[in-house]
């Protein structure tokens, strides 16, 4: 299994162009979601998923659009890049389990807008 | 709401032991996990408890849970350098089915 990847690791854009954060799990868990971290103020939900075709907004949805076509996939897009969303972008996914929603993490993908 | 909070940095010698806080306010938290961060890297999961349960031991890493003070604690015994890091506590609540963090503290372990 190759757990959750995110891609790119990296990316520069400048104001106003719009890109597509990938993330992709293959442990075919329903549960998808994700986060922006910044300096002083942990992880915030931006999107979360309970299962496909179904997505609902999290702590700060704003400038961000997710969609849930299938089980594996969950795109971040961002249709009007701002210099407030220069972040770190975390991806995870989890299944119900023992230990409840387990969230098992991407390794980030670290935006600048410039 | 919900709302997670933690100190923002501890600072300990090499062989003490270190002790995380983090105080919740959903009362119908189901789960709350402690992950771990170093730096450059996604986060790491350490450990978690559940709701019914007081404390949770494995190997160095030691839980309590109060839960009528909303108040989780994580105990690190023996801390090496390699345990600097960024420890984020977060609740699962089952009412909401969110993940909500603190804002992590800052481990730094003094030879």
């Amino acid at each position: 299994n190759a757990g959750v990847t995110q891609t790119p690791k990296f990316q520069v854009l400048k104001t106003g162009q719009s890109m597509t954060l990938q993330c992709a799990q293959d442990m075919n868990h329903e549960y998808m979601s994700w986060y922006r971290q910044d300096p002083g103020m942990g992880l915030r939900l931006i999107h979360y998923s309970v299962g496909a075709g179904i997505t609902d907004q999290g702590e700060v949805p704003n400038g961000y659009n997710v969609s849930r076509s299938t089980t594996e996939d969950f795109p971040l897009r961002l249709l009007s890049a701002a210099p407030s969303q220069t972040s770190v972008y975390f991806c995870a996914s989890s299944s119900p389990g023992e230990g409840g929603h387990e969230q098992y993490f991407g390794p980030g993908t670290r935006l600048t807008v410039t | 709401g919900e709302d997670v909070e933690q100190s923002l940095f501890l600072s300990v010698r090499e062989g003490d032991s270190s002790v995380i806080n983090c105080t919740y306010t959903d009362s119908s938290s189901t789960y709350l996990y402690w992950y771990k961060q170093e730096p450059g890297a996604g986060l790491q999961l350490l450990t978690y408890i559940f709701s019914n349960m007081d404390m949770k031991q494995d190997q160095r890493l030691t839980v309590l849970l109060n839960k009528k003070d909303k108040h989780l604690s994580l105990r690190i015994a023996d801390t090496q350098t390699g345990d600097s890091a960024i420890y984020f506590c977060a609740e699962w609540a089952d009412s909401s089915y969110k993940l909500i963090f603190g804002s992590g503290t800052r481990l730094l372990v003094r030879p």
